[in-house]
């Protein structure tokens, strides 16, 4: 399978424990995004990597949450003293292209985290 | 201020019903705009890239347009596996800043 996949695909933790997911992309793509995603709504971009350099993060992300990329190949994002509001699905995507470009994006399945 | 809005936010059609998804933008320095598809549970599927008014683009019962305001997602007889959430994505330049916007999504229910 060549696509974008993601570990593990649900996720059910208590209430200020600590997870980990895990991202791999299509192998030749250089570039990484995390997204989160609740019922209703359109992703929300979370941060994003170009090869190992973490490029972009959003305002909106705490300092709960981290993100690596190791080598620029999988990544992982971690949250910290996990809230009930964190509650949702995590999408991987990854992409090609250059600093001038966005080219489209390709999906992973998701992790989905429930808080209890 | 830079927004993307997709109506109608749900529709339900029947068999063989055609119709349209809009995606209206109001950015400047338009890059690209994108359609997906997602099935509950699922991570969005790409489906198409539109990067100049004008442009069209199909896939099997899809059909892309766009313009300089907005973009159509055209369905031609759709059946029930079409259904799905669809929803768009616009690339744009805020002065020197690269954004992605994304649509909140329209959900489609083709009844057979």
């Amino acid at each position: 399978d060549t696509g974008v996949s993601q570990n593990p695909r649900h996720k059910i933790t208590k209430r200020g424990q600590n997870v980990t997911f895990r991202c791999d992309p299509i192998s030749e793509h250089n570039r990484l995004y995390w997204y989160r995603q609740t019922l209703g709504q359109g992703p929300e971009f979370l941060t994003y990597f170009q090869n190992e350099a973490q490029l972009e993060k959003s305002r909106l992300l705490s300092d709960r949450f981290s993100a690596e990329r190791p080598k620029g190949s999988f990544s992982t994002l971690e949250i910290q003293r996990t809230e009930q509001g964190d509650s949702a699905m995590y999408l991987c995507a990854s992409s090609s292209g250059t600093s001038l470009s966005y080219n489209e994006q390709f999906f992973g399945p998701g992790t989905r985290l429930t808080v209890l | 201020e830079d927004q993307v809005t997709q109506s109608p936010e749900a529709l339900r059609l029947q068999e063989g019903e055609s119709s349209s998804l809009n995606c209206s933008y109001t950015v400047s320095g338009l890059r690209g705009l994108f359609w997906y598809r997602q099935d509950p549970g699922k991570g969005p599927e790409f489906l198409f890239t539109l990067y100049s008014a004008g442009e069209e683009k199909e896939k099997e019962r899809l059909k892309a347009t766009l313009t300089k305001k907005e973009s159509f997602l055209h369905i031609t007889a759709p059946k029930p596996e079409d259904s799905a959430t669809y929803l768009c994505a616009v690339h744009f330049y805020a002065g020197n800043n690269r954004k992605l916007i994304w649509g909140l999504g329209t959900s489609l229910a083709v009844n057979p």
